[in-house]
């Protein structure tokens, strides 16, 4: 059965800190790995990543896909209250159009 | 234009009423999903719309009917819904698994309250 693992599943940390957020799977015939952050409403689309090594950053956000050893993390740099919210990974296999996300991490960043 | 609309943005409905969810994206998206979100947990699948015909449906009990008129609408109908299913319904559109890669977007939801 495809699952995706997210750890950890809370994390409090201060203005300015630096955070990795882990993301494990297992699909079958894996597509694309992505990431959302979700505050009240809808999540909002940060990175689809397809290859393994590459790097896709986006301002302090960036994050990587490791294929072999089926995983991907999420950094985020020098933290701001703003960045407070849940990160959740989704993986998407070539077998059928499934969208499956991890449970989220919940980021509290402290002023 | 990266855009998912979804109408309500609020629902509130009793338990023997009729009502639906609309959906609707003009990315030239052909897949197209319903997902259920409660509070502090993650968007769970319900169904999975492929070039307009019904792909998924992750075991959803049938007093939720969802429907896909063409390839930019999606619905979801509601009838003699339960307390227990008042939530966060999340609409997405993606490229299909038969066309290139690309990202998933989400509606800004409708929240459902059953009473």
């Amino acid at each position: 059965e495809d699952k995706v693992v997210q750890s950890p599943l809370y994390l409090v940390v201060h203005e300015g800190d630096t955070v990795t957020l882990n993301c494990s799977y297992e699909v079958t015939n894996f597509r694309s790995l992505l990431w959302y952050k979700q505050e009240k409403k809808a999540p909002t689309f940060l990175f689809m990543l397809t290859s393994s090594g590459i790097e896709k950053k986006s301002g302090r956000l960036s994050s990587i896909l490791d294929k072999k050893e089926l995983f991907s993390i999420l950094n985020i740099t020098a933290t701001q209250t703003g960045d407070s919210a849940v990160y959740l990974c989704a993986v998407v296999g070539n077998r059928d159009d499934k969208i499956i996300f991890g449970k989220g991490t919940r980021l509290h960043i402290l002023p | 234009d990266t855009e998912v609309t979804q109408t309500p943005k609020h629902l509130v409905m009793g338990m023997t009423n009729k009502k639906s969810l609309k959906c609707e994206q003009h990315m030239g998206h052909r897949a197209m999903y319903w997902y259920k979100q409660k509070a502090k947990k993650p968007p769970e699948l319900m169904f999975v719309y492929s070039y307009e015909k019904l792909s998924i449906n992750e075991s959803v009990p049938s007093r939720f009917s969802p429907e896909c008129p063409n390839s930019s609408l999606l619905n979801l109908h509601l009838h003699a819904l339960q307390p227990e299913d008042s939530a966060l319904y999340l609409c997405a559109s993606s490229q299909t698994a038969l066309k290139m890669n690309t990202e998933a977007f989400f509606g800004q939801g409708t929240r459902l309250t059953v009473v």
